[in-house]
């Protein structure tokens, strides 16, 4: 199994709810990343998990909450959103964190209304 | 604080033609590079990554280039094909303090003609 798997990969919610989003890899990799992508523009770093501890954010919004129950699974809990959040979120897996390649999932693409 | 360029924007060309990515990175304190490609609304395809000790990968007709001295890498496609039609991404991996990350081009969008 050499792939990351997202779902859902459509998401609709409102700005007062709450959904979450997941991100499954079955290599072994021990560094797992979210993402942000807006249309025609290269992904942004929001968190890295290294050994399933929270190692970087970047300053992300608190409405954002990432978590990593155990070393297969990375979840984004998504709380009070703005329609500016609309967007393909990207999860990738390293087998270590730091300078190897990074796998990336097919993304969950995000609409708030 | 590391920034990355990807020339041209958009290129088209007809079937059948070998073409040339260019990405360049400010800061050459770089552990890798990456080339990743990705199709409209789809996540990222890796297709190489070259070592910062390494010059060049090749995959294919794919081949991946790296000065790190100059800040600079080509991607080369020979014999390019509709199928190649697609954004392709340049990322740098650079260390901020015990943490790494990856820093994106803005991509390259390819068209390959029939």
């Amino acid at each position: 199994d050499t792939e990351v798997t997202q779902t859902p990969k459509h998401l609709v919610m409102g700005m007062t709810n709450k959904k979450s989003l997941k991100c499954e890899q079955h290599m072994g990799h021990r560094a797992m990343y979210w993402y942000k992508q807006k249309a025609k523009k290269p992904p942004e770093l929001m968190f890295v998990y290294s050994y399933e501890k929270l190692s970087i954010n970047e300053s992300v919004p608190s409405r954002f909450s990432p978590e990593c129950p155990n070393s297969s699974l990375l979840n984004l809990h998504l709380h009070a959103l703005q329609p500016e959040d609309s967007a393909l979120y990207l999860c990738a897996s390293s087998q270590q964190p730091g300078a190897l390649e990074q796998y990336f999932g097919p993304g969950t693409r995000l609409t708030v209304t | 604080k590391q920034e990355v360029t990807q020339i041209p924007a958009a290129l088209s060309v007809p079937e059948g033609e070998n073409l040339v990515l260019n990405c360049s990175f400010t800061d050459s304190a770089i552990y890798n590079l990456q080339w990743f490609r990705q199709d409209p609304g789809k996540g990222l395809t890796s297709l190489l990554l070259i070592q910062s000790s390494q010059r060049e990968q090749t995959s294919g007709r794919l081949n991946a280039s790296l000065d790190k001295s100059s800040g600079r890498s080509t991607l080369y496609i020979a014999a390019s094909q509709p199928g190649d039609s697609a954004t392709y991404l340049c990322a740098v991996s650079t260390s901020g303090g015990s943490n790494y990350k990856l820093t994106f081009g803005k991509g390259t969008l390819l068209t390959v003609n029939p």
